[in-house]
Parts: C-alpha cells; structure tokens; sequence
C-alpha cells in the first residue's frame, strides 16, 4: 500500500511551547490530508481536511488558531499546536487518500503528544 | 463528532476461533473500510467495500458491505496471537469522502 510517513513519533514538551508535527507521502501526491486526535482507548475524531495551496477545514469544535496547518506541497503537510497545553496531550496521526477518488485512507504511523 | 456504532466493544476468544464483528449507522455510506490499529501505531488497512451487498477476503479476513449501506461487518476465521489488537469500521460518504470511525473492537487472542 501506499505509504505515509510521520513525525515525530513521540514528542514531550513543556506548557506553553509550540510543536510541530510532520506528515509526508513518500510515493505518491496528496492533494488533500487528514489529520486525526485519538484520546487512549477511542477512537479516532477527524480534526481538519489539510488541503494543498489553500486554507484547512477544520472540524467543529476544532480551534484553527491552536492548530494550524500547512500543506504547502503535494507531499508534505505539518500540523503545529500553539502554546500547548495538558489537555492537548494526544495520540496525533496523519492520513493521506488514494485510489481513483480518493476512498483509501493510508495513515501515519502517529505522534503521541505529551505536555507537561 | 459522528462516529459509527461498533460491536462488540472487546472479545476475548482462544487461538483458532473464528470471529465476528459488526458496525452499523444511521446514515448512508458510499464506502465502507475496516483497519486494524497495533498499540502505538496508526491504522493499518485491511479491506476496502465499495457496493452494497460486496464480500470481499483478504486471507483470513471477509467483510461485507450491508444491503442497506448503513452497516458493515468483519469476518476472522482461524485466529492467531498476531491478530490481537484493535479493529475499527470506517465510513465515507459525500463528495468529501471525509472518514468516519467506528468506536472500536479490542480483540485479544489466548495462545
């Protein structure tokens, strides 16, 4: 299958400190990527559809100025949480459509977030 | 945000049992996708349904795509320790082809 590179996988800051999460697909284009919060034994929420060259859409609820995406090229989209937080910590995973419209979900292999 | 009701939440069966697992919505899916999820780890794809009323195998896993399009299922046959983890149905619909999760299937395996 098609893969989806992350990173980092783990990562443990202090309160207030920004952090940025990377999500490249390696052998193909995407022009659109999700990105996914899970929480310890849930599921996965959709939390934004990054799109390339333009603006993410963010899902209800979801503070676009606490996360802010970028999809700047057809492999590559990064998700920062501003000024983090306790209650940001989370299991953050990245995905990436294929197929002739876009039905496959490929996913990353996941950041778990840890603020202190 | 929406998510898909999954059942059973957690099963607990020996090594050699067949297993089953369904889940089902209130809405209408155009496209139904069932993942498996080790700890620490994003989802790995198992099977992908595209119509109402496709079987489709993967090996030791079939998945059903329902005739209503509003529920899926997840067939494991001759379980092994490596299929421990957790199972989880996805839905699309629309022209977002956005993903919905289920809420998850926690499957463990005694040798």
């Amino acid at each position: 299958g098609a893969v989806v590179s992350q990173h980092p996988s783990r990562v443990i800051c202090k309160s207030g400190t920004s952090v940025k999460i990377e999500c490249r697909s390696l052998d193909f284009q995407a022009t659109t990527m999700f990105w996914y919060r899970q929480f310890p034994k849930q599921s996965l929420m959709l939390m934004a559809t990054s799109n390339e060259g333009s603006k993410a859409t963010y899902e209800q609820g979801v503070e676009k100025d606490k996360f802010l995406i970028n999809h700047a090229s057809l492999t590559l989209s990064t998700l920062t949480v501003t000024s983090a937080h306790p209650e940001d910590s989370s299991f953050y995973i990245c995905s990436a459509p294929v197929g002739s419209t876009n039905e496959k979900l490929f996913f990353g292999s996941g950041t778990q977030l840890s603020v202190l | 945000g929406q998510q898909l009701n999954q059942s059973p939440q957690s099963m607990f069966i020996q090594e050699g049992e067949d297993v089953s697992m369904n889940c089902t919505s209130s809405s209408i899916f155009n496209t139904w996708l069932w993942y498996k999820q080790d700890p620490g780890e994003g989802p790995v794809l198992l099977i992908a349904l595209y119509k109402a009323g496709e079987l489709t195998s993967n090996g030791r896993l079939t998945a059903q795509f329902g005739i209503t399009r509003k529920d899926s299922y997840l067939n494991i046959s001759a379980s092994i320790p490596s299929d421990v983890g957790i199972y989880f149905c996805a839905g699309a619909s629309g022209a977002t082809n956005k993903l919905i999760f289920g809420t998850g299937t926690l499957l463990a395996v005694q040798p």
